[in-house]
């Protein structure tokens, strides 16, 4: 079956550093998401993309579906320490029926 | 407001009980899902719906039933807690053809001891 391969695992970073983090696939996906987790509660959607090589802005988040159909990348600004959390990149294509497949998440932590 | 809701948050309990997680949600979406999770690993799928009266099982193998009577309600049920089944679990909706993906409830943490 499908697989995403997401990378690094944990990162620990320092206040006002960037971040960056991505997903590499076995097969296409026609969307790639981006959720951010907080502890004890559920992953909140932060950014989507529908076509290859689109990038997408939400504040200080960018995220880019890669020309190949098989990998994404987000990249966070200027990281606070709110940005704490689990990271899940999330592909799906028009055939799955809004069926996700998950990467394994990138924990991010950062010092303030 | 439109929203999807998880009961309990947080449950405790001892060995062969048996348990609801209830999952509902306002936005009419047809498709519901429930997720595993471990802390701060991945998201395992272990049960779906397309509407009611439907329901499939995930990639992971659950001893958890389901049911969709109605679309505003996915409860999740453990017929004989075990402490294997200690674990977060997440409920997640979604609008037929959406390109938004999946919306999640904030999770139940099961606790079996």
């Amino acid at each position: 079956g499908q697989q995403l391969n997401q990378s690094p695992q944990s990162m620990f970073i320092q206040e006002g550093e960037d971040v960056s983090m991505n997903c590499t696939s076995s097969s296409i996906f026609n969307t790639w998401l981006w959720y951010k987790q907080d502890p004890g509660e559920g992953p909140v959607l932060l950014i989507a993309l529908y076509k290859a090589g689109e990038l997408t802005s939400n504040g200080r988040l960018t995220a880019q579906f890669g020309i190949t159909r098989k990998d994404s990348f987000l990249n966070i600004s200027a990281s606070i320490p709110s940005d704490v959390g689990i990271y899940f990149c999330a592909g799906t294509n028009n055939n799955a029926g809004n069926m996700l497949t998950f990467g394994g998440g990138t924990r991010l932590m950062v010092k303030p | 407001e439109a929203d999807i809701y998880q009961t309990p948050r947080y449950l405790v309990i001892g060995t062969g009980k048996k348990i609801t997680l209830e999952c509902s949600q306002t936005m009419g979406h047809d498709k519901m899902y429930w997720y595993q999770q471990d802390p701060g690993m991945e998201l395992h799928l272990i049960h779906y719906s397309y509407g009611v009266n439907s329901t499939e099982k995930g990639d992971l193998s659950s001893e958890s039933t389901v049911s969709r009577i109605r679309t505003e309600h996915f409860p999740l049920t453990l017929e004989s807690a075990r402490p294997s089944h200690t674990s977060q679990y997440l409920c997640a909706s979604s609008e037929e053809g959406s390109k938004v993906g999946q919306f999640f409830g904030p999770g139940t943490r099961l606790t079996v001891l």
